[in-house]
């Protein structure tokens, strides 16, 4: 079946540096890509749209200076937290979308990060 | 707008217990439903999927039936394992390509 992977799993970093998060789609090819945020205990959280050659749409809140989204190929999309603070600590999840199969979605196993 | 509500947890059973979890939907047009599956550090599983109204979506012994005239789209479960623990998410998608996510219920299942 299909699947996304997602790299690092885990991050730690310190205050004020910034994390680049990758998400690939191994057999397939996404020209749409989701980035969600999801803090302990609940749910998903849209953060951004990320479209094969063309810029992210972000959500309503969400700082796209400070969320860099790169959809650079159609298996490849970047998220880079900028400068980054205690508080941007959290499980990030990123969601693959298949054209050929109805768009279905296909999520990464998620990556922790966590400020110091 | 669109919206997805479910039951409140954490949702506590023994082995074997039957499951339900509620989930009711608000949406414009017909959206497309799906339950959803998160163990724990990991990211999220797709359990089952139901596009149009009466169909029944099932998997691993999970099955939730897409109720146009209720709104709902509930989980249930003849005989729950200790390997059902886990969060679960329902979620709804209309054309617009975004999925819209409730807000997670979490399942203990005891020995």
């Amino acid at each position: 079946g299909a699947v996304v992977s997602q790299h690092p799993s885990r991050v730690i970093c310190k205050s004020g540096t910034s994390v680049k998060i990758e998400c690939r789609s191994l057999d397939f090819q996404a020209t749409t890509m989701f980035w969600y945020r999801q803090f302990p205990k609940q749910s998903l959280m849209l953060m951004a749209t990320s479209n094969e050659g063309s810029k992210a749409t972000y959500e309503q809140g969400v700082e796209k200076d400070k969320f860099l989204i790169n959809h650079a190929s159609l298996t490849l999309s970047t998220l880079t937290v900028t400068s980054a603070h205690p508080e941007d600590s959290s499980f990030y999840i990123c969601s693959a979308q298949n054209a050929d199969r109805g768009n279905e979605q296909y999520f990464g196993p998620g990556t922790r990060l966590t400020v110091t | 707008g669109n919206s997805v509500t479910q039951m409140e947890g954490p949702v506590t059973l023994s082995e074997e217990a039957f499951l339900t979890i509620n989930c009711t939907y608000t949406a414009t047009g017909y959206p497309s439903l799906f339950w959803y599956v998160q163990y724990p550090g990991e990211g999220l599983q797709l359990l089952l999927k139901a596009t149009k109204a009466d169909d029944k979506g099932s998997n691993k012994g999970f099955e939730a039936t897409y109720r146009k005239e209720t709104t709902s789209f509930h989980l249930e479960k003849g005989s729950v394992q200790v390997s059902d623990s886990a969060v679960y998410f329902c979620a709804l998608k209309t054309g617009g390509f975004k999925t819209i996510f409730g807000a997670g219920t979490r399942l203990f299942v005891k020995a």
